[in-house]
């Protein structure tokens, strides 16, 4: 079956470190997305994909980077991790925006930063 | 900037009870509203809506936008303790892309 994946489930790292997401899906979707997911912030977009080699910033870019070099896959690199980045990351794909706009989460990973 | 507000922050009621959630939304070239219910892992999908004044049902829980006014109930009738989740807004603008801007969600809590 088709699906979304996100590793590691768990990160505990130190300040200063990079640290890479990955995001890997196997639907053929277009369009990819990070999240990341705070106590009273919700979800907020850290960086999207419309396809491949092409990635754009969400509201809450800075200090991430994120690349696309094939289909399946969006790792997402804190380059320098703060203590503020400790959250949980959700890993979202959907179809092009000529069909219905759902976007499927993946697992999501908690990253702590100490 | 596009904003999308939930309320009640949380909810707690007896289970059997029935809650409406509320989701007001301001996004600029509106397109569609998600409902989502997240447990103590991903999102999961429940509703879509595009068309205002068209309820969308899935078994207890329903779903209706007003366009209009910009927001969207989710109800839940007879409520379970299955129902126990955070359950999250999101509202999609018409400028070409799939970015979604979520609320807060909203805490509910069902006790038995």
């Amino acid at each position: 079956d088709a699906e979304i994946t996100q590793s590691p489930r768990h990160k505990i790292t130190e300040t200063g470190r990079q640290v890479t997401l990955a995001c890997h899906q196997t639907w053929n979707h277009n369009n990819m997305f990070w999240y990341r997911q705070d106590l009273g912030h919700g979800l907020r977009l850290i960086h999207y994909s419309y396809g491949v080699q092409d990635t754009n910033k969400g509201e809450v870019s800075d200090g991430y980077s994120v690349s696309r070099s094939n289909t399946e896959d969006l790792p997402l690199t804190l380059e320098s991790a703060a203590s503020s980045q400790t959250s949980v990351y959700f890993c979202a794909s959907s179809e092009s925006n000529r069909g219905p706009v759902t976007q499927y989460f993946g697992p999501g990973t908690r990253l702590t930063v100490l | 900037e596009d904003k999308v507000v939930q309320s009640p922050l949380s909810l707690v009621v007896h289970e059997g009870d029935t809650v409406t959630l509320n989701c007001s939304y301001e996004v600029t070239n509106f397109r569609s509203l998600l409902w989502y219910k997240q447990e103590k892992k991903a999102p999961t999908f429940l509703f879509m809506l595009t068309s205002s004044g068209i309820e969308k049902k899935s078994g207890r829980l329903s779903s209706i936008l007003d366009k209009k006014e910009l927001f969207s109930i989710l109800n839940i009738t007879a409520t379970q303790t299955g129902d126990s989740a955070i359950y999250l807004c999101a509202a999609i603008s018409n400028f070409g892309n799939e970015k979604l801007t979520f609320g807060t969600g909203t805490r509910l809590t069902i006790i038995p």
